[in-house]
């Protein structure tokens, strides 16, 4: 069965400052990875995807994402943090099987001014 | 533009009632989903469809029921046998690639009276 781990329940960062947001996931074969975003009282926003190909993936509002197989991870990196990056982070695994995502349980960002 | 719309934001039930969340897309998409979220809690996959009058059990389809008579819907009814109703729902549409949810809505808060 596949997993989500996101090692870290909650991170702060001051405005200006890289982040590094990890991910590692479980799953027998070469997996589809996503990184979405979730403002309070809100729905989800799909920052980046990775399904095949370069494995340094570029998303929305300057995040992107690499994908490491040997250590089953997908971690997102952003080289400057916004104030408006505070939010919840979803890593997400999927299987080709259509629809059966499995999402980890979130890391908090809190930026400090 | 093109989104998912999910009503009401926030419903309440009553002891043995059942109630309906709407779910409409306008993004002509294929594919379909339901998510449950709890506090610091990720997304558990309730129901999903890849195509009209047709959808497949999530991981807690217990208590839940839906349909798909049309492309564009896809109402969750929460029924009184899910004791624990209390949560953020999230409806969420993807294309055919991947078919992994790439659209949320912005949720309906189920609350218990």
């Amino acid at each position: 069965a596949q997993s989500v781990t996101q090692p870290d329940i909650h991170i702060t960062v001051s405005e200006g400052a890289s982040l590094e947001l990890r991910c590692n996931y479980s799953y027998g074969a070469t997996p589809y990875l996503f990184w979405y975003v979730q403002s309070p009282g809100q729905g989800l926003q799909l920052l980046l995807k990775y399904f095949s190909g370069d494995t340094l993936v570029q998303g929305i509002k300057g995040f992107e994402a690499e994908f490491k197989r040997s250590q089953s991870s997908f971690n997102l990196r952003k080289p400057s943090v916004h104030w408006s990056d505070a939010a919840e982070y979803f890593c997400a695994v999927g299987a080709p099987e259509r629809g059966k995502s499995t999402f980890g349980d979130g890391t908090t960002l809190t930026v400090k001014p | 533009d093109g989104g998912i719309t999910q009503s009401p934001k926030y419903l309440f039930r009553k002891e043995g009632q059942n109630v309906t969340l709407s779910c409409e897309q306008n993004l002509n998409h294929d594919a379909m989903y339901w998510y449950r979220q709890d506090p610091g809690q990720g997304l558990r996959l309730i129901y999903y469809s890849q195509i009209v009058n047709d959808f497949q059990k999530g991981d807690i389809a217990e208590g839940y029921s839906v349909s798909r008579e049309k492309k564009e819907s896809f109402p969750l009814t929460v029924t009184s046998a899910q004791k624990n109703p209390t949560a953020f729902y999230l409806c969420a549409s993807s294309r055919a690639e991947g078919n992994q949810p790439q659209h949320f809505g912005d949720g309906t808060r189920l609350s218990i009276l």
